[in-house]
């Protein structure tokens, strides 16, 4: 058990709908990840948070967007959901200047 | 897009033989990490080399690191059937000097008892 945990872990919705997946890194780790895996594509960096604020942006699309609360939970929210967008999607977490990083098990989203 | 290409893309072996999975990667780094990932889990980090690092052991577990070739070697010994899962690297972004992760293709291992 990584310490970060991720809600839902399953997620079933159909083509244009939106949702939001939850993430809590582990206790005193202000940086959190997003990253999207999915067969073609493999595992892409989707943006970092640190303490709040975003610090790195990567394959990110403009239909999806992400937050990091003051509690440091976080939260990405993916609208107009295509099919295309069917992935596994792991938050992880890192304390800042350490390069390792500790994922949680994943939400799979289905978009039907 | 990935950084690296891993190759092989797949092994599989017998219990107590050696894996070895190689990974190649395109730009400068500050370090170089290996994960694994058993079957549509989370990640899992293995161990972490810097790029002033030529070896580093952990465990059955030895990593070397080329950066003049670009590449590094994840050697496990003594494999066992536990050992079965997909195995990335990854490599960190020196030139936004982030601590984001660009993975590889990954390798599939499957250890036979």
């Amino acid at each position: 058990d990584s310490g970060v945990t991720q809600t839902p872990k399953h997620l079933i919705t159909a083509t244009g709908q939106r949702v939001t997946l939850r993430c809590s890194p582990r206790s005193g780790d202000l940086s959190v990840y997003w990253y999207q895996q999915s067969l073609d594509q493999g595992l892409q960096f989707l943006i970092q948070y640190y303490n709040g604020e975003e610090r790195a942006k990567g394959n990110i699309l403009e239909r999806f967007s992400a937050q990091q609360f003051p509690d440091l939970h976080s939260e990405l929210n993916l609208s107009s959901l295509e099919l295309g967008d069917s992935a596994l999607y792991f938050c992880a977490s890192s304390p800042w200047g350490d390069y390792e990083q500790y994922f949680g098990p994943g939400t799979r989203l289905t978009v039907t | 897009s990935q950084q690296g290409e891993e190759d092989p893309q797949a092994l599989s072996i017998q219990e107590g033989e050696n894996a070895t999975m190689n990974c190649s990667y395109k730009t400068s780094i500050n370090n170089l990490q290996w994960y694994r990932q058993n079957s549509g889990r989370g990640l899992v980090h293995l161990i972490l080399i810097r790029s002033n690092e030529r070896e580093k052991h952990s465990g059955r577990l030895r990593v070397t690191l080329d950066t003049s070739k670009k590449s590094s070697s994840l050697l496990i010994t003594a494999s066992r059937a536990a050992d079965t899962a997909s195995y990335f690297c990854a490599t960190d972004d020196v030139d936004t000097g982030f601590q984001k992760l660009v993975f590889g293709t990954g390798t599939r291992l499957l250890v036979s008892p």
